[in-house]
């Protein structure tokens, strides 16, 4: 089975600094995908970015980026410019592409703090 | 409505009684999922519909916890003889299922609190 690991229960970033989350995850697959969520206290989880396996370019979103590491099984989320809106939970996820299961596997979490 | 709904927001009970949980995904999606999010932790899979059958119910508990989507659309969790450690944060998402990457769209999930 799947598992995702973050390393990091809690992070601090002064606004307009950067910071970096990480994430391991561990798969014998070699195609699959892998997210990072957002949830702030309303609960409700956003989709800030996903990497597809096969694709060895890093995925980018405005101030949001991964370095995706296949061979290390590395996935981390390095957010540009933080702002006070990006404090929240962030989560990592991995989803299978095989054998028809759907299911988002996720990490437990960093909670991120963001100074001004 | 634009996104997916779940009702109720918040949900208290006591322990031994039954409890529905609802879902209603975005319009048009077929795929649908629930999570259960305990304190701390992140969410857990539970069970997954493509359209009206339960494709992977491989995260439920026990057979104290069932879920149902009879025409395609909305979603019932229901959980039975509630215990104190089903407490916790229950989120379903959705997903149209042809779209690139699969994303699953999330409710703001109901907060169940066993007393």
């Amino acid at each position: 089975a799947q598992t995702v690991t973050q390393s990091q229960p809690e992070m601090s970033v002064q606004e307009a600094e950067t910071v970096t989350l990480s994430c391991t995850y561990d798969t014998s697959e070699s195609d699959y995908y892998l997210f990072w969520y957002k949830q702030p206290p309303s609960r409700q989880m956003i989709l800030v970015i996903r990497q597809e396996a096969y694709k060895q370019q890093n995925a980018t979103e405005n101030r949001f980026s991964v370095n995706f590491q296949k061979a290390a099984k590395s996935f981390s989320l390095k957010i540009s410019d933080s702002q006070l809106g990006d404090a929240a939970m962030y989560f990592c996820a991995y989803r299978s592409t095989q054998g028809g299961s759907e299911k988002l596997v996720f990490g437990k979490g960093t909670k991120l703090t963001v100074n001004p | 409505g634009a996104g997916v709904s779940q009702t109720p927001s918040n949900k208290v009970t006591e322990k031994g009684k039954y409890v529905e949980l609802r879902c209603d995904p975005i319009s048009g999606h077929t795929a649908l999922y629930w999570y259960r999010q305990s304190l701390g932790q992140g969410p857990e899979f539970l069970i997954y519909f493509q359209g009206t059958g339960a494709a992977d119910d491989s995260g439920l508990p026990n057979d104290r916890f069932f879920a149902v989507r009879p025409e395609g659309s909305v979603s019932t969790l229901k959980i039975q003889r509630t215990e104190r450690g089903d407490s916790a944060v229950y989120l379903c998402a959705s997903s149209l299922r042809n779209s690139r990457g699969y994303e699953q769209f999330f409710g703001p999930g109901t907060r169940l609190t066993v007393l």
